[in-house]
């Protein structure tokens, strides 16, 4: 299964645009990038996730390097309520793949007013 | 629309004894799982289903956990016996389909062995 790599924790200011990086240099052409989060005391839930191409959505952006090893989950305006653990996961959409989440420890979003 | 359901949200037992947890996912998904997070780690898929049919079970501990999904619909997950390495949150997802949908989590369930 490929792995990613994140860092274990970061801070940010409230109101301020937060950059969550991620590393999978052993991507393959049929992972797609998810993210997800976890808020304290919740199960987690999703965020984005793309392939090879730049996606927005109401909650982040998924900025993906031209060469899928690395991408930057991006909130732009963070709130309190964005404190959480984000988990940056390779999900295989190949044929015959159950498609199944294989998180990692995650990065843990401190958010300081 | 209804989120993933689950029950109980506590659990307190004693080794050795045995426990069921109950899952209800968002009406019309297929594929339902069954997720184990101990306290500090990510989760961890113990058992997926596609109605209710085992898609992939390679993770779960099957001498001592079981878990069925009767109708394709609700599923329960039971633990017999129960160890202390067994505490953790128990959080059940549901999917559209597998593959390319989002999972929805449900909130877990916090299970204590002592």
């Amino acid at each position: 299964d490929a792995k990613t790599t994140q860092p274990n924790s970061m801070e940010s200011n409230e109101e301020e645009p937060v950059h969550l990086p991620c590393n999978h240099s052993t991507i393959s052409g049929t992972d797609y990038i998810h993210w997800y989060r976890q808020l304290p005391s919740q199960g987690p839930e999703y965020v984005i996730h793309g392939l090879t191409s730049n996606v927005n959505n109401r909650m982040a952006s998924l900025a993906i390097a031209e060469d899928r090893k690395s991408s930057t989950l991006i909130l732009h305006r963070a709130t309190l309520r964005d404190a959480a653990v984000y988990y940056c996961i390779l999900r295989d959409w190949g044929s015959g793949n159950t498609g199944k989440l294989i998180f990692g420890q995650g990065t843990t979003l401190q958010v300081k007013p | 629309e209804a989120g993933v359901a689950q029950s109980p949200r506590y659990k307190i037992i004693e080794k050795r004894q045995s426990v069921a947890f109950w899952c209800n996912p968002i009406s019309g998904h297929a594929t339902l799982y069954w997720y184990q997070q101990i306290l500090g780690q990510g989760p961890k898929l113990l058992i997926q289903f596609q109605n209710n049919g085992v898609v992939d079970d390679s993770q779960l501990p099957k001498d001592r956990f079981s878990a069925e999904r009767l109708k394709g619909v609700d599923s329960t997950l039971k633990i017999q016996p129960a160890k202390l390495e067994d505490s953790a949150v128990y959080l059940c997802a549901s999917s559209l389909l597998a593959r390319k949908y989002e999972q929805y989590f449900g909130p877990g369930t916090r299970l204590t062995v002592t």
